[in-house]
């Protein structure tokens, strides 16, 4: 069974760094072809991809957001980490966690998201 | 950037079929997927790979792509499918989501 769950400041300030970690279970990230991804979504509005992390330690970044974003892993704890720095109001979002199976070009899994406010 | 745009809104009628459109240039050359979200829930993948359905998706969910259009088909709409409605692609890299579809059911 895999599962997801991510973890982090709910508020955050202005210009700070946010970081959060998803948890999983269920899979392994060693694995040829898996993936764990960062999507969030405003309140009321769409999904926007962030940042994935291949199995084979590839990484990769939205274009618009990618000056901001750092995704890491942590094999040992089956972790993901995603760092965001100089967070704004518009940043505001429920930010989620998935699982890209390998081959399938979607993300089959997703955690029950964490929402992060930004306001001083 | 690489877009896919949506139908703000689509309604339809209990019973009936209801169609959800993702277009974007050349979408048909890509795998495209869906995914169902209701209030205050995460998405739900309910197509992936333009026309397969994961276990335990039912079989009135199906999909098309073809040309610069992705297709979503909800047949015998039912009440629980009113939500919320996103189809993704893959380009050059990059995940992309469409601005999502709210379907109601009437």
């Amino acid at each position: 069974q895999i599962t997801l769950k991510e973890s982090g400041p709910t508020l955050v300030k202005p210009t700070q760094t946010l970081t959060l970690t998803c948890t999983f279970s269920g899979f392994s990230l060693s694995t040829s072809g898996v993936g764990v991804g960062w999507i969030r979504q405003p309140p009321g509005k769409a999904l926007e991809w962030l940042a994935l992390f291949y199995w084979d330690d590839e990484k990769l970044y939205s274009p618009s957001l990618k000056s901001r974003l750092t995704i890491t892993k942590d094999t040992s704890k089956n972790q993901v980490v995603l760092t965001m720095t100089n967070m704004d109001p518009v940043d505001t979002a429920t930010y989620y966690c998935a699982h890209r199976t390998s081959g399938s070009y979607s993300f089959a899994y997703w955690g029950q998201g964490t929402l992060v406010t930004v306001s001083s | 950037s690489y877009e896919l745009t949506q139908p703000p809104s689509v309604s339809v009628s209990p019973g009936q079929t209801a169609s959800i459109t993702c277009s974007g240039d050349k979408l048909g050359d890509k795998y495209a997927c869906w995914y169902q979200q209701k209030p205050g829930q995460s998405p739900v993948l309910v197509i992936y790979q333009d026309t397969k359905r994961p276990s335990g998706i039912p079989e009135r969910f199906s999909g098309s792509n073809s040309g610069n259009t992705a297709t979503l088909t909800i047949s015998g709409t039912q009440a629980v499918d009113e939500a919320d409605y996103y189809c993704q692609a893959w380009d050059s890299n990059n995940v992309v989501f469409g601005g999502g579809t709210k379907l109601t059911v009437l």
